[in-house]
């Protein structure tokens, strides 16, 4: 199975800052990534699919890109509202699909 | 409104059944893949299982084949999981995820349930 990891696990930014993570899989997924915010206690909420493609309703100051192996999100401007933990997700040859470890973001 | 209610969670003893459903209002629900993803206390976000718009195609993580069943009815609009020989390391919170339509993401979530596995 394809494994992937995140990274840094953690962050602490000011409002204002752009934010940065990165998600790398275990073997080429094309642009097979989507990326999920989960703020605590609260079901988690697609922001991009297919790697760079904002889903509707998502503000403009998420965005994502990457292929292969290699992928970032990023925040342009980090807003007190975007206090979550932040998931990426492969779906190349699923199911299974899997998961990265999350990062969490702090303000 | 678009949503997905879960429920059905409790406490249940190791080796206990417990069987999770998800209510689809709003949607078309027959025509949306669906999926049930857990997370268990403190820790991050586990696939368990996929189901086809059908129902004739279903997958599981491995963590949980042979122990979990996932089914739907489209004419109720509900999706099941049922789960048998649970472990304490099921203890999680359960969601239902609805796929999004043309791309592998899953758009829409249920609230979650929280399932409990110890004696």
């Amino acid at each position: 199975d394809i494994q992937m990891t995140q990274s840094p696990s953690s962050l602490s930014a000011s409002v204002g800052d752009r934010v940065t993570i990165t998600c790398q899989a275990s073997q080429d997924i094309s642009n097979y990534l989507n990326w999920y915010q989960q703020k605590s206690g609260k079901a988690p909420k697609l922001l991009i699919y297919d790697a760079s493609n904002l889903e509707t309703g998502v503000p403009s100051r998420f965005s994502g890109s990457g292929s292969g192996t290699d992928f970032t999100f990023t925040i342009s401007s980090l807003q007190p509202e975007d206090i979550a933990t932040y998931y990426c997700q492969q779906y190349d040859n699923h199911p299974p699909f899997t998961f990265g470890p999350g990062t969490k973001v702090d303000v | 409104e678009v949503q997905l209610v879960e429920s059905g969670g409790g406490l249940v003893q190791p080796g206990g059944s417990l069987r999770l459903s998800c209510a689809a209002s709003g949607f078309t629900f027959s025509s949306y893949e669906m999926n049930w993803v857990r997370q268990a206390p403190g820790k991050g976000l586990e696939w368990l299982s996929y189901i086809s718009s059908s129902g004739s195609s279903i997958y599981y993580a491995d963590s949980v084949k042979g122990r979990f069943t996932t089914s739907r009815d489209n004419a109720r609009n509900s999706l099941d999981l049922r789960m048998n020989s649970l472990r304490a390391e099921d203890t999680a919170v359960y969601y239902c995820a609805r796929e999004k339509r043309a791309a592998d993401a899953f758009d829409i979530w249920g609230q979650g349930t929280m399932v409990t596995v110890s004696s």
